[in-house]
């Protein structure tokens, strides 16, 4: 039982650095979306999409992009990296008014 | 705009005794409300959730929760907690009816147990 799959769990990179997190969801849910975690701030919608080829933006968008070309996958995208964006990244998806299921984490370090 | 507000940061049980995590939550509309749990480390887990009906809802690893409108809360509940139930709570609203941005959180109450 896949679900809610991340690469890569764990990432260092260098300020102005650029990097894509992928996400792949293999429950056919037609809704995905990426948090941010950082500590005594709880989760915070970052980016969400409703379905294949669309995006909106959530609750702390800036500095990151994100596409979903296809159902199953959502990237989530840092062009330029900032030590600001140090934090642990969730991805995770479900059907319209339903439960949402949270992949493991990404880890991400900018230095 | 929604919010949800856990007001312990931090609770200490001893092992065995009984639970209580308080969450309160802002919503103008039906609300949908979940109860997630992240080990150190790890991904958030699904304890609990209320879409509707019964306001006492059974979850996973002998939880409860019970909502209560009038109150504008959903607290966590266990008679008797174990060592393994160390972990990070959160509680979540979202829109009942198929909202799409997903849900909002508080910001965690870190449960401690003692021997």
């Amino acid at each position: 039982n896949a679900g809610v799959t991340q690469t890569p769990k764990f990432r260092v990179l260098k300020t102005g650095q650029s990097m894509t997190l992928l996400c792949a969801q293999d429950m056919n849910h037609e809704y995905m979306y990426w948090y941010r975690q950082d500590p005594g701030m709880g989760l915070r919608l970052i980016h969400y999409s409703v379905g294949e080829g669309t995006t909106a933006k959530g609750e702390v968008p800036d500095g990151y992009n994100v596409s979903r070309l296809k159902k199953q996958n959502f990237l989530l995208g840092l062009e330029s990296a900032a030590p600001s964006q140090t934090s642990v990244y969730f991805c995770a998806s479900s059907f319209p008014g339903n439960t949402i299921y949270f992949g493991e984490g990404s880890w991400l370090t900018v230095v | 705009a929604q919010s949800v507000t856990q007001p312990d940061i931090h609770i200490t049980v001893s092992e065995g005794a009984s639970l209580e995590l308080r969450c309160n939550y802002s919503y103008g509309a039906t609300p949908y409300l979940f109860w997630y749990v992240q080990s150190p480390g790890q991904g958030l887990q699904l304890l609990l959730k209320y879409f509707s009906g019964d306001t006492l809802v059974q979850g996973i690893k002998g939880f409860e929760a019970e909502f209560k409108r009038s109150q504008s809360s959903f607290n966590l509940r266990k008679p008797s907690v174990h060592w393994s139930d160390a972990a990070e709570y959160f509680c979540a609203v979202g829109a009942s009816g198929g909202g799409a941005d997903g849900l909002t959180f508080g910001k965690g109450t870190h449960l401690i147990i003692q021997p």
